[in-house]
């Protein structure tokens, strides 16, 4: 079955240290999406990226990082620039309408919950 | 920046119809309306999506009225496992997903 795959599932960060989290997808959709969700929150958008080795910020860039080099692959890294990382991180895909917006169907992965130790 | 207001919880009985409403005064003209349904621990899951008058799938239907300042997601006959978060989204009409906000969603609790 196509789809998308978050790991770890749960991911423990020390003070001062980057974690890498994984999303990989099958589909063969070209744009990718990284959102954080706080408790009780809705979705906000961190990175996406419309194609592979282009990828934009969105509204809360600051602290992280991503890197698109393959069309499958688009892993959040979480920078110890981020002073309050704790959340549940959410990876997403779509097929990219003809223009370039965003209106297309987003497919979900089943999130990676980060923690501070 | 397109925003979206809805509701923050509803209550339902098993087998009633759920109506949950949500307005976007600012829409935009290029705009689509997408509604998603999220369980605890999980990513959102695509239920319906829109640009006006009426749409109808397999699990529900979306209500856009002509001035698509709002829209309605109907559910029929919920069930227990209907309970969830349901989210609406709307481009905020730039062609770019910067400023995409899924908003604080409507929990839904569906009893028996």
């Amino acid at each position: 079955d196509g789809g998308i795959t978050q790991s770890p599932k749960y991911l423990f960060r020390k003070e001062g240290q980057n974690v890498t989290l994984s999303c990989e997808q099958n589909l063969n959709h070209d744009a990718m999406y990284w959102y954080r969700q706080d408790p009780g929150q809705g979705l906000r958008l961190i990175y996406y990226s419309q194609i592979v080795n282009d990828f934009q910020k969105g509204d809360i860039a600051e602290g992280y990082s991503v890197s698109r080099e393959k069309k499958e692959s688009f892993p959040l890294t979480v920078t110890s620039a981020q002073k309050n990382p704790t959340a549940f991180y959410l990876c997403a895909s779509s097929i990219p309408s003809s223009s370039g917006e965003i209106n297309q169907p987003q497919h979900f992965g089943d999130g990676t919950r980060l923690s501070i130790l | 920046l397109a925003k979206t207001t809805q509701p923050i919880s509803m209550d339902s009985y098993e087998g009633q119809e759920v109506n949950i409403t949500c307005s976007h005064n600012n829409i935009a003209t290029n705009d689509y309306i997408t509604w998603y349904q999220q369980f605890p621990s999980q990513g959102p899951r695509f239920i319906i999506q829109g640009y006006k008058t009426k749409v109808t799938n397999e699990v529900a239907s979306l209500f856009i009225p002509a001035d698509r300042k709002s829209s309605t997601l109907s559910l029929p006959r919920v069930s227990l496992s209907d309970t969830a978060v349901y989210y609406c989204l709307v481009g905020d009409g730039s062609g770019s997903a910067r400023q995409l906000t899924f908003g604080s969603g409507t929990q839904l609790t569906v009893l028996p």
